[in-house]
């Protein structure tokens, strides 16, 4: 059974930079491309971006000034940093499976971030 | 690419067909996927690449459409059902978007 679990801080000042983990249970992280979306309170989904197992990217060209993602396949996790965070950066962030077809099938529960000072 | 859901509300009882509609600003030939979301959770695949049904979704769920226009249909609404139901593209794969959503309310 898949699992995601999103991990990081829940508050981060403004101007400040966001760093997220999710660790992967259940299936080796090598197989699939993984993704990060977020969700504002009462809004719908944005997605952020996607790491391959071999470490290649793709951004949302909204965000891709201020995104990195990253793969760690030894401890079948990867992670999300947003620089220069603003309140407009406060959302629930959810990590996602694709596994190939481009419609995430499994997904971490998400964490709130809130950016305040 | 831009994805357009309607209606953003459907008033509905159990036992309703109900079906909602998302236009693609492009052609975004198959690759379009359905999700449906409660509170405080997180999205649930239900649907890719236009109409076929993932593992464990109820049959009453079905997808169809092509090209620019696509719909989601729930032959009868159950209890269950009541939820937020998003679109999403992946024809530019590079950058998916997700339609606005559209909200299934008794």
């Amino acid at each position: 059974q898949v699992q995601l679990q999103e991990s990081g801080p829940g508050l981060v000042k403004p101007s400040e930079t966001l760093s997220l983990t999710c660790t992967v249970s259940g299936v080796s992280i090598n197989l699939y491309n993984w993704n990060w979306i977020r969700q504002p309170a009462d809004m719908g989904l944005e997605w952020i971006g996607r790491v391959s197992a071999s470490g290649n990217t793709n951004y949302n060209s909204a965000l891709k000034s201020r995104v990195a993602m990253s793969i760690d396949t030894s401890t079948n996790q990867f992670s999300l940093k947003l620089t220069s965070v603003t309140a407009a950066d406060t959302a629930r962030y959810f990590c996602a499976k694709d596994p190939g077809g481009g419609a995430p099938d499994s997904w971490g529960q998400g964490i709130l971030v809130t950016v305040s000072s | 690419i831009q994805m357009t859901q309607s209606p953003s509300i459907l008033p509905a009882s159990v036992g309703d067909r109900v079906t909602i509609t998302c236009r693609a600003s492009q052609n975004i030939n198959n690759c379009l996927a359905w999700y449906q979301q409660k509170p405080g959770k997180a999205p649930k695949l239900l649907i890719y690449k236009i109409s076929s049904l993932e593992y464990g979704v109820p049959s009453r769920f079905s997808g169809s459409g092509s090209g620019t226009e696509f719909t989601l249909t729930i032959s009868s609404l159950q209890p269950d059902d009541f939820a937020t139901y998003y679109c999403q593209q992946c024809q530019a794969y590079s950058q998916w978007t997700f339609g606005q959503g559209t909200k299934v309310e008794i």
